[in-house]
């Protein structure tokens, strides 16, 4: 059983195209978020949803769009694409967000985008 | 803002004991977390400290001292398995949400 799908998992495309990346879990969570990983391997925060609500929107150019259909989806539209968004990006859950303790996030398995 | 501070590369032998390090600055500190990511994987979570002190899961223990703003993962008995990627995390501030450091490369050799 997969906990966090995220689809597809390679994505080849030339730049100024138009692609989406969709993200599923099945875990029951409430917040779902995008990570960009870059050849470095830096994870950098991208959004956050909770309930479907956006609650975190780092310093992304609007070329990307999260839509978030229900608390179990939170898929990544980007437009435009530039050669900068080359990288892999994830998807991750976990339980909440504004409580105490321990939240681990469970992480897709990646999104390995190349723009040629 | 938040940054973290952590080696980007350690080796070690199979068998032995590794302990890698994490700094952290930051205002409204929670916790800080330990993932591993393996070449081409997703990041796993390994630990969470929200207290001082020493957390042991098996091989794996971690360490928080909230008033130097420090942390360690410690891996015993390394495996070559044990080969990955080791990311801190520090959450802090309005949310839960992490920060992620640089990460440190884990090289086990036979």
């Amino acid at each position: 059983d997969t906990a966090v799908s995220q689809t597809p998992k390679y994505l080849v495309t030339q730049m100024g195209n138009d692609k989406s990346i969709k993200c599923e879990q099945n875990l029951g969570h409430d917040t779902m978020y995008w990570y960009k990983q870059d050849s470095k391997k830096f994870l950098k925060i991208m959004f956050s949803y909770n309930n479907k609500e956006l609650i975190i929107n780092e310093t992304v150019p609007n070329r990307f769009s999260p839509k978030s259909p229900d608390k179990a989806h939170l898929n990544l539209h980007i437009n435009s694409l530039e050669l900068g968004d080359s990288a892999v990006y994830f998807c991750a859950s976990s339980q909440g967000l504004l409580t105490p303790s321990n939240q681990p996030q469970h992480f897709g398995d990646g999104t390995r985008l190349s723009i040629l | 803002g938040q940054s973290l501070e952590q080696p980007s590369e350690v080796t070690a032998v199979e068998g032995a004991i590794v302990q890698i390090n994490c700094t952290y600055q930051t205002s409204g500190f929670y916790g800080l977390s330990w993932y591993q990511q393996h070449d081409g994987g997703a990041p796993t979570f390994l630990s969470y400290n929200a207290l001082d002190g020493l957390e042991e899961t098996g091989r794996f223990s971690s360490f928080l001292s909230r008033s130097d703003s420090y942390g360690y993962l410690l891996l015993q008995e390394l495996q070559m398995k044990d080969s990955a990627s080791y990311f801190c995390a520090v959450s802090a501030g309005g949310s839960y949400i992490p920060t992620f450091g640089r990460g440190t490369s884990l090289i086990v050799h036979p």
